[in-house]
């Protein structure tokens, strides 16, 4: 399809594993999100990329949070250490152009990563 | 204080009613301002943009209010359809990054 692309859908981690979620985004978008969703709340912002380069990682709750997209298209969101309270939905958006809050330049959402930590 | 604030709801009303939703935000610098919809389970999706002036898509219609630093949006005749939870967005031009509320739970009833 021609969405965003998140994978794994559902991850069920054991305290202390490490997890790698993957975000393909619509192809040609410049700008790469990623969100963390937990149960009842909105989406926070946890960084942002304009094409390779991370501009913002000031959503990242901490250094056990590590988010790359080397080649400009694809991007990895990685957890260390995995924490209860890291359980949540990882939502990951791109959009067209560089970001700049305008209106027409909308991000789209995939459908985002269940993680649950044991 | 959460930057940007919404009655979480649920909000039940019976199809065919007319129902509001208000949001607050707390940095005046604001710019842009956008309400999504999120289904159970589902992402988020761009219901519509808000602008000053106020605007209307359909059924929907969305103001702002600077001076007040409030944001509504008004479905008339709901359909089942309509049921959700409605996120009300605001890009804080300085931090260049899209702040959600917690969301506002529809739930349109037969």
């Amino acid at each position: 399809g021609a969405g965003v692309s998140q994978s794994p859908r559902y991850k069920v981690a054991k305290r202390g594993q490490d997890v790698a979620l993957r975000c393909d985004p619509i192809s040609g978008h410049v700008s790469l999100f990623w969100y963390q969703q937990a149960l009842g709340q909105g989406p926070e912002f946890l960084t942002y990329f304009q094409n390779e380069a991370q501009l913002d990682k000031s959503g990242l709750p901490s250094d056990r949070f590590f988010a790359e997209r080397p080649e400009g298209s694809v991007s990895t969101l990685k957890i260390q250490r995995t924490q209860q309270e890291d359980s949540a939905v990882y939502l990951c958006a791109s959009s067209l152009r560089v970001f700049s809050g305008e209106t027409k330049n909308i991000q789209y959402f995939g459908a985002g990563t269940r993680l649950s930590v044991l | 204080r959460k930057e940007v604030e919404q009655d979480p709801g649920p909000f039940n009303v019976p199809e065919g009613a007319t129902v509001a939703f208000n949001c607050t935000y707390s940095n005046s610098a604001s710019q842009s301002f956008f309400w999504y919809r999120q289904d159970c389970r589902k992402e988020p999706k761009l219901l519509m943009s808000v602008y000053s002036s106020g605007n209307e898509d359909g059924r929907f219609t969305a103001q702002l209010n600077r001076a007040s630093q409030y944001i509504s949006l008004l479905i008339r005749d709901s359909k089942l359809s309509d049921s959700a939870t409605y996120l009300c967005v605001v890009y804080g031009g300085a931090t260049n990054k899209l702040i959600f509320g917690t969301g506002t739970l529809l739930a349109v009833q037969p």
